[in-house]
């Protein structure tokens, strides 16, 4: 029972033009959301988080939304760059109940093609 | 710091075979943790450490694996004996107790023929 799911395992975008990537949760408890990016041959590093106390944040050209109330976030990437190219991973934890750890989602490939 | 280290990056071994994957956290993080990557289940938790002591293990597949953590510097993760379905990339990481952001290692690349 999956309880982040990323639906879309792959995208493709061109160079300079936005990329979405979409997570929907399941757990009520989840309030406080990840990104992370892996590159082949690496660990997933961190991107950037949201608290459920917010509905956006954002860090340069990434760019995070929280829905609470449809249990969606999406990460938007604009402009793209070919360097974007990896896997992004949702994560998810319920931060104010304690010391959970992390629940993450299949994951969507990014290719960003020039 | 030099990060998550883990080793071994890549291992093939034979089914039945033991397996040992090491991990070395950074250096104080209290809380450490297992994951496995494969394409079917993404990134699913194994284990994870508080303080050296395990809180919960209910992700562990099987009795054919253990993980220990001895020191605030060392964990294994131990698959006995070894099955082709045991395939997978296994992540460590690290983090400070409370904190949300957890940092992996490169991970280790085990196949099982």
């Amino acid at each position: 029972d999956q309880q982040v799911k990323q639906n879309s395992p792959s995208l493709s975008v061109q160079e300079g033009r936005i990329s979405i990537l979409n997570c929907d949760y399941t757990n009520s408890m989840f309030d406080y959301f990840l990104w992370y990016k892996k590159y082949p041959a690496e660990g997933p590093t961190f991107l950037i988080s949201i608290s459920s106390i917010k509905d956006k944040n954002e860090d340069g050209r990434f760019t995070v939304f929280l829905n609470k109330s449809a249990k969606h976030l999406s990460l938007h990437i604009v402009p793209s760059q070919p360097g974007d190219s990896a896997v992004y991973f949702c994560a998810a934890t319920a931060a104010s109940s304690g010391n959970t750890p992390l629940v993450f989602g299949k994951g969507t490939r990014l290719s960003v093609i020039a | 710091d030099a990060g998550v280290i883990q080793s071994p990056r890549h291992e093939v071994t034979e089914m039945g075979q033991e397996v040992t994957l090491r991990c070395k956290p950074i250096s104080g993080h209290n809380s450490l943790f297992w994951y496995r990557q494969t394409m079917m289940r993404g990134l699913e938790l194994l284990i994870y450490f508080n303080n050296n002591v395990p809180i919960d293990d209910s992700g562990m597949p099987e009795d054919r694996f253990s993980a220990k953590m001895p020191n605030a510097s060392f964990s294994t993760l131990k698959i006995q004996p070894s099955e082709p379905r045991d395939s997978a990339v296994y992540f460590c990481a690290s983090s400070n107790s409370g904190a949300n952001v957890l940092t992996f290692g490169a991970g280790s690349r085990l196949t099982v023929l």
